[in-house]
């Protein structure tokens, strides 16, 4: 079935460092990947949102990058501050009512 | 806060007891999801709904139901026959109608159950 598989569940970074997160998607018919932020205690996000014909997106500090060819796709934050502070989620649908299957979601820790 | 709440915000319930969780939306979404959010599995799917009087199993639908008799509400029932139910829940709700798949999602229900 489908799965998203997300990397690293837990990542530590130095404020003003870059922040990488990697997934992985099984099923080649996805054409809709966002990516979701949870602060503690909170609901879910959308910060920022992929389709399968574009292969980047920014968003001043955020991009995401997909490559189709090989199933992945990745958040990169930039210039991280201690507010970045939270679990993102990736996750991916197929254009079947907007069903999204998510990643396990990684915990990112910005140490000032 | 995005127009969909959830209530109530904490629910606690001796084993055995069906619990009724209520999810409501006022942005004309046709589409609602409930989830489940257990640390370290991400958030799965439990059913969803794209329109009103259907809906349809997610990934961890044993022990669930579910009604979609208006378009704003979407409300899940934890029977008995769930294994495991405490947890933290969210429901979400999206527009078929948009150019966006986006889910925007309710401030969630914890589900206590000793």
């Amino acid at each position: 079935g489908e799965n998203v598989e997300q990397h690293p569940s837990t990542l530590s970074v130095q404020e003003g460092d870059s922040a990488v997160i990697k997934c992985t998607y099984s099923d080649s018919a996805s054409n809709y990947f966002p990516w979701y932020k949870q602060e503690l205690g909170k609901r879910p996000q959308l910060i920022i949102d992929i389709r399968s014909n574009v292969g980047e997106k920014k968003d001043q500090r955020i991009a995401v990058t997909l490559n189709k060819t090989a199933k992945h796709f990745s958040l990169h934050i930039t210039e991280t501050q201690p507010e970045d502070s939270a679990v993102y989620f990736c996750a991916a649908s197929i254009r079947q009512g907007g069903k999204l299957i998510f990643g396990q979601g990684t915990e990112l820790s910005v140490k000032p | 806060d995005g127009g969909i709440t959830q209530s109530p915000k904490y629910l606690f319930r001796k084993e055995g007891q069906n619990v009724t969780l209520s999810c409501e939306q006022n942005l004309n979404h046709d589409a609602m999801y409930w989830y489940r959010q257990d640390p370290g599995q991400g958030l799965r799917l439990i059913y969803y709904s794209q329109i009103v009087n259907d809906f349809q199993k997610g990934d961890i639908a044993e022990g669930y139901s579910v009604s979609r008799e208006k378009k704003e509400s979407f409300p899940l029932t934890v029977t008995s026959a769930q294994k495991n139910p405490t947890a933290f829940y969210l429901c979400a709700s999206s527009s078929e109608a948009a150019l966006t798949y986006e889910q925007y999602f309710g401030p969630g229900t914890r589900l206590t159950v000793t």
